[in-house]
């Protein structure tokens, strides 16, 4: 069966360090995965995908994430953490076995601390 | 603005009562998804329909029901609500090509209370 984790629930970081987010999948085949976020109050946003291609990639909000095949792993990342990137992330990937529909992790609550 | 639309924004009824929920897709997109979002069970599908045409069933309980109409407004129907019902439900939308790689399209979700 094809899953996603997110093994952390919550992740702290001082505002200006860097910071990463985990997330691990579990898929037959090729991998579709996503990062999205959910800010308070809203509904989530689509922030970057790997379908194909470099393993490293780049999305909204100066939000990267790379993909490791031999570590089953997408992890979203930062160079420098902002107040305002406090919210919710949520990791999926694409189930191919059951019509294409997304698999998500538990998300993770990211606070950034001033 | 994500361009879903979703109505009511909270709701607050009783246990047994029935609800409608109501989404607007974005201009031109033909899928709709409805999700549940609680603290215990995080985000969980629900159904999705492409073009008035149901495509893909997930956790939906038997309670709950969904349509999408000509115009591709869709709306989520539940009864015989329970306490275990209350959650944010959020409706997402996709187009042909955003489809094809997985990306979707959120509003802002509609908060369901049953007391």
């Amino acid at each position: 069966a094809q899953s996603v984790a997110q093994p952390e629930d919550q992740v702290n970081v001082a505002e200006g360090n860097p910071l990463t987010v985990k997330c691990t999948y579990s898929v037959s085949g090729n991998p579709y995965l996503f990062w999205y976020v959910q800010y308070p109050n809203r509904g989530l946003q689509f922030l970057l995908k790997y379908i194909t291609g470099d393993n490293l990639v780049k999305g909204s909000y100066g939000f990267e994430a790379e993909f490791n095949k031999s570590q089953t792993s997408f992890h979203l990342k930062k160079p420098s953490a902002l107040v305002s990137d406090s919210a919710l992330y949520f990791c999926a990937v694409r189930d191919m076995d059951s019509n294409y529909q997304l698999i998500w992790g538990a998300g993770t609550k990211l606070i950034i601390k001033p | 603005d994500s361009g879903v639309t979703q109505t009511p924004k909270h709701l607050i009824t009783a246990t047994g009562q029935r609800v409608t929920l109501r989404c607007s897709p974005r201009s031109g997109d033909l899928s709709v998804y409805w999700y549940q979002q609680s603290l215990d069970q995080g985000l969980q599908f629900l159904i999705q329909y492409y073009n008035g045409e149901e495509r893909a069933k997930g956790n939906i309980l038997e309670r709950f029901s969904a349509q999408q109409f000509p115009d591709l407004h869709s709306e989520l129907n539940l009864s015989s609500l329970e306490l275990g019902d209350s959650a944010l439900y959020f409706c997402a939308s996709s187009d042909a090509r955003t489809e094809n790689t997985g990306e979707l399209f959120f509003g802002e979700g509609s908060r369901l209370t049953v007391l």
